[in-house]
């Protein structure tokens, strides 16, 4: 089975700083990683697909990198309209998935 | 434009049954995967089920093993809706369902859309 782990579990940042998550995978899945910001009592939303593609209407200052175990997502400058928990997920090539635990992102 | 409705939620007793639907819409749903994720109250979220297209494979499914041989998912192209048919429930099966659509782009899998979700409460 493919393990997930998110870091860290929750962040407390400014508005307009640099807000960083990271997301390990095992074993190696290339990029079938994606990212998701969930709002409370909303439905999750795409936001980063195939490790690093912004989703369509996605704001430019969200963004993902990495390949293989090791990724990461950003947020350029945290606006307050970005709280809300950020998952990770993986597949497998049998569209089999698995989140990560989440980060809950608020404002300081 | 795309909707995904879910409906079937309640409370039921441990050991009973329940089946949920998802009532598609705005896309061709005979030509996207479908998958069901679910979220207990507070904790995050899990994925349940997947279901390809019918015309690649026959339709194979996949169940996660938390509920392998109790949960089964279906669809029913002529009428755009998934299911979800859960058996013996259990207590920590209590969460809000989602279902999704899968979006392919290249190697890449992705839930593009997703409904607001139907609460399954499983209580003595």
């Amino acid at each position: 089975d493919i393990q997930m782990t998110q870091s860290p579990s929750s962040l407390s940042a400014s508005v307009g700083d640099r807000v960083t998550i990271t997301c390990q995978a095992s074993p190696d899945i290339n990029t079938y990683l994606n990212w998701y910001q969930q709002k409370p009592g909303k439905a999750p939303k795409l936001l980063i697909y195939g490790a690093s593609n912004l989703a369509t209407g996605v704001p430019s200052r969200f963004s993902g990198s990495g390949s293989g175990t090791h990724f990461t997502f950003t947020i350029s400058s945290l606006q307050p309209e970005d709280i809300g928990t950020y998952y990770c997920q993986q597949h497998d090539n049998l569209l089999r998935f698995t989140f990560g635990p989440g980060t809950k992102v608020d404002i300081k | 434009q795309v909707e995904l409705v879910e409906s079937g939620g309640g409370v039921v007793q441990p050991g009973g049954s329940l089946r949920l639907s998802c009532a598609a819409s705005g896309f061709s749903f005979r030509a996207s995967a479908m998958h069901w994720v679910r979220q207990a109250p507070g904790k995050g979220l899990e994925w349940v089920a997947v279901i390809s297209v019918v015309s690649i494979g026959g339709g194979y499914k996949y169940h996660a093993d938390s509920v392998q041989g109790r949960f089964t998912v279906s669809r029913d192209d002529s009428r755009d809706t998934l299911y979800l048919q859960m058996n013996s429930l259990r207590v920590e099966d209590t969460a809000l369902y989602y279902c999704a659509r899968d979006k392919k782009v290249g190697h890449n899998d992705n839930f593009d859309f997703w409904g607001q979700g139907t609460m399954v409460t499983v209580s003595p």
